[in-house]
């Protein structure tokens, strides 16, 4: 089973800022295979990226992934009042398909 | 509209059966694995087994292996969680999610790209 870990564990920032996340994988996956995902409070997890670094359509283009082998980053460029929420990186390399911890965004 | 909607929410007791369901429409369901993804808030999101519809192929987590079974009923275009003897550990959101794909050149990208809005179960003596 590879394991996702995600850090910090809460990022306490102001509009306007940037954030960057990272998720460092225990093994190696492939180019193609991870993945970011946005969760707020009472709703379902959103799809932001695939393959590292492909925004999904109708995601705005402050979101930016990247890394490859071990180490991949979230960047959201400059925070917007509604990018405060928790994130996962997850891997699709196989199965278990395992999300990291999450690392929470918070306003400062 | 491409959708998966869940089955409403649930208190039971410890011990007991359960079954939630989630039902695809809007597109080939038979054509996208559906994935169990469990939330809790000490845990946050945990991938806990996935099914291909097509042909009922099912991959379990080693942490919830035995403890669940997943299945799907293609007829319906529903895929199925289900417990045989709750514990109150079971507390938690459920989602089911579809593992969308695309192609570019000679790679497939992979992601869990809709999602049903979640069944919250509660298991309570």
């Amino acid at each position: 089973e590879i394991i996702l870990t995600q850090s910090p564990g809460t990022l306490s920032l102001s509009p306007g800022e940037r954030a960057i996340l990272s998720c460092r994988t225990s093994q190696s996956v492939s180019g193609s295979s991870l993945v970011w995902y946005q969760k707020k409070a009472g709703q379902a997890p959103r799809l932001l990226i695939y393959g590292v670094s492909r925004r999904v359509t109708g995601i705005p283009d402050r979101f930016s992934g990247g890394g490859s082998g071990t180490e991949f980053s979230l960047t959201i460029s400059r925070l917007e009042p509604e990018d405060f929420a928790v994130y996962y990186c997850q891997h699709h390399d196989r199965s278990p398909g395992t999300f990291g911890q999450g690392t929470k965004v918070e306003i400062k | 509209e491409v959708q998966l909607v869940q089955s409403g929410g649930e208190v039971k007791k410890p011990g007991e059966s359960l079954k939630i369901s989630c039902k695809g429409s809007g597109y080939v369901f038979s054509s996208y694995w559906i994935a169990w993804v469990r939330q809790t808030p000490g845990k946050g999101l945990e991938w806990m087994g996935i099914i291909n519809p097509g042909d009922s192929e099912v991959r379990y987590s080693p942490s919830f292996q035995g403890r669940v079974s997943i299945s799907v009923d293609k007829s319906i275009n529903t895929a199925y969680l289900q417990w045989s003897s709750l514990e109150a550990s079971d507390n938690a959101i459920f989602y089911c999610a579809r593992r969308g794909w695309i192609r570019e050149n000679f790679y497939y990208y992979y992601g869990l790209d809709v999602w049903g809005q979640g069944t919250t179960v509660i298991v309570s003596s």
